[in-house]
């Protein structure tokens, strides 16, 4: 059974600062991994999706990457703005109808 | 393109009762999965329909059923709720049946049993 585990849970940083989010998984037979970003009491938004063969995904100021052999995922974030504020969540698939597995995610805070 | 809808946004019952959400798919998207997501937690899988068939389950007991439509529309029931059926209610849509393609999420629904 997958189990995700994000490191830290709460984070708080000024503005313009680089940051790093961490996700581990127990189950190395991953399909793919995404990161999601949750406002308060909303849904989720897709971030960035790693399938299994691929290293690492981009999208503007935001880069995934992926290790199946350490059972590791990061999100790095560069130069950060307020509007980055929100939970940030990591979740696997196992590539079946079983869903995602997600952790309990990174509470994000970027001070003005 | 209109995204994931659901609906109600807030919904107060109590123990015992039977419930009923509502989630409107992304047009195209044939796959629709339920997550229930408690305060403070990460999502936790229900189930997963692909046309019209329930084709996956997490670790929820059989009180917790749906049903998705030709038109790819999906609801959740829950029966004899419990206080700890307390949560945000996530849908999520995606093409085909490939776990390949990201999914889309609706905005929630929020339950509160009391």
């Amino acid at each position: 059974k997958q189990e995700v585990t994000q490191i830290p849970a709460a984070l708080s940083v000024p503005e313009g600062e680089n940051l790093v989010l961490n996700c581990s998984f127990t189950d190395s037979a991953i399909y793919n991994l995404q990161w999601f970003r949750q406002d308060p009491g909303k849904g989720l938004t897709s971030l960035l999706l790693i399938q299994s063969s691929q290293r690492e995904q981009t999208s503007g100021r935001l880069n995934a990457s992926l290790d199946k052999s350490s059972g590791r995922s990061t999100l790095y974030i560069a130069a950060s703005q307020p509007g980055d504020s929100a939970t940030y969540l990591c979740a696997g698939s196992g590539g079946g109808a079983d869903g995602l597995t997600f952790g309990k995610g990174t509470h994000l805070i970027i001070q003005p | 393109e209109t995204g994931v809808t659901q609906s109600p946004t807030h919904l107060i019952k109590t123990r015992g009762q039977q419930v009923t959400l509502r989630c409107s798919s992304q047009s195209g998207h044939n796959t629709v999965s339920w997550y229930q997501q408690a305060l403070g937690q990460g999502p936790q899988f229900i189930f997963q329909y692909y046309r019209e068939e329930e084709n996956g389950r997490g670790n929820f007991p059989p009180r917790f059923s749906g049903l998705q439509f030709p038109n790819y529309s999906s609801e959740l029931n829950v029966n004899a709720l419990e206080l700890d059926d307390s949560a945000l209610y996530l849908c999520a849509s995606r093409p085909s049946g490939r776990a390949f393609v990201t999914q889309y999420f609706g905005p929630g629904t929020r339950l509160l049993v009391l």
